[in-house]
């Protein structure tokens, strides 16, 4: 079957980084997206990574290996505002994306 | 604001009944979908259409159906709600499918408890 996994919660503080995983096993591998969900609104999306290495874009960045089946989403600087859930979802080989339950960002100041 | 139109908010409805979730789209994007989100769960899709005048069954489409008349409009339908259909239900739309980076637009989300 195909499963995606990352962690459920996560604590972090406010300026500093979290690394938030994100392990997957699909059938087949068309790109990984990143979406961040605020609490009780509609996913937004952060990144897309379809070749292996980081993408950058501000305080956010995104790693993936495809021959590890693992990505990462770095956030540097981290705001208040970053509270949110997180989420991974990779893109199968019928072109389907594949969600993973998200992993919830707590930030204390 | 160009962006994805969802109807209603939030609704409480009793088992049995039936209940049509409203999504229009703005954006000209070929392609919508579907998905519910529960607790614990990752997003998982319904329904899809690619573009306007065919649909497509996602990984949980019974007790589900839609449309797809035109391109802005793609509307959900539950034909005799049952209580484990309580969800928060998005509607979603991109560009296009297949390969490049087709980014999700959602929408802000529809509540529904059955009873």
């Amino acid at each position: 079957g195909q499963n995606i996994d990352q962690p459920t919660e996560m604590t972090a503080t406010e300026g500093a980084i979290v690394q938030i995983n994100c392990t997957y096993q699909t059938s087949g591998f068309n790109g990984l997206f990143w979406y961040q969900q605020h609490a009780g609104e509609a996913p937004t999306f952060l990144s897309y990574n379809v070749l292996d290495g980081l993408e950058e874009k501000g305080r956010f960045s995104s790693f993936l290996s495809r021959s590890k089946g693992y990505s990462y989403l770095l956030l540097k600087e981290l705001q208040m505002k970053d509270s949110a859930s997180y989420l991974c979802a990779v893109r199968d080989s019928n072109y389907q994306l594949i969600w993973g339950a998200g992993t919830k960002l707590i930030i204390k100041p | 604001i160009a962006g994805i139109t969802q109807a209603p908010t939030s609704q409480i409805l009793a088992a049995g009944r039936r209940m049509t979730l409203r999504c229009t789209q703005d954006m000209r994007h070929n392609a919508m979908y579907w998905y519910r989100q529960d607790l614990g769960l990752g997003l998982r899709l319904i329904h899809y259409s690619n573009t306007a005048g065919t649909t497509g069954k996602g990984e949980v489409p019974d007790g589900y159906s839609v449309s797809r008349a035109n391109t802005d409009d793609f509307p959900l339908t539950l034909a005799s709600a049952v209580p484990s259909q309580t969800s928060v239900y998005f509607c979603a739309s991109s560009a296009g499918i297949g390969s490049g980076a087709n980014v999700l637009t959602f929408g802000a989300g529809s509540r529904l408890t059955v009873l």
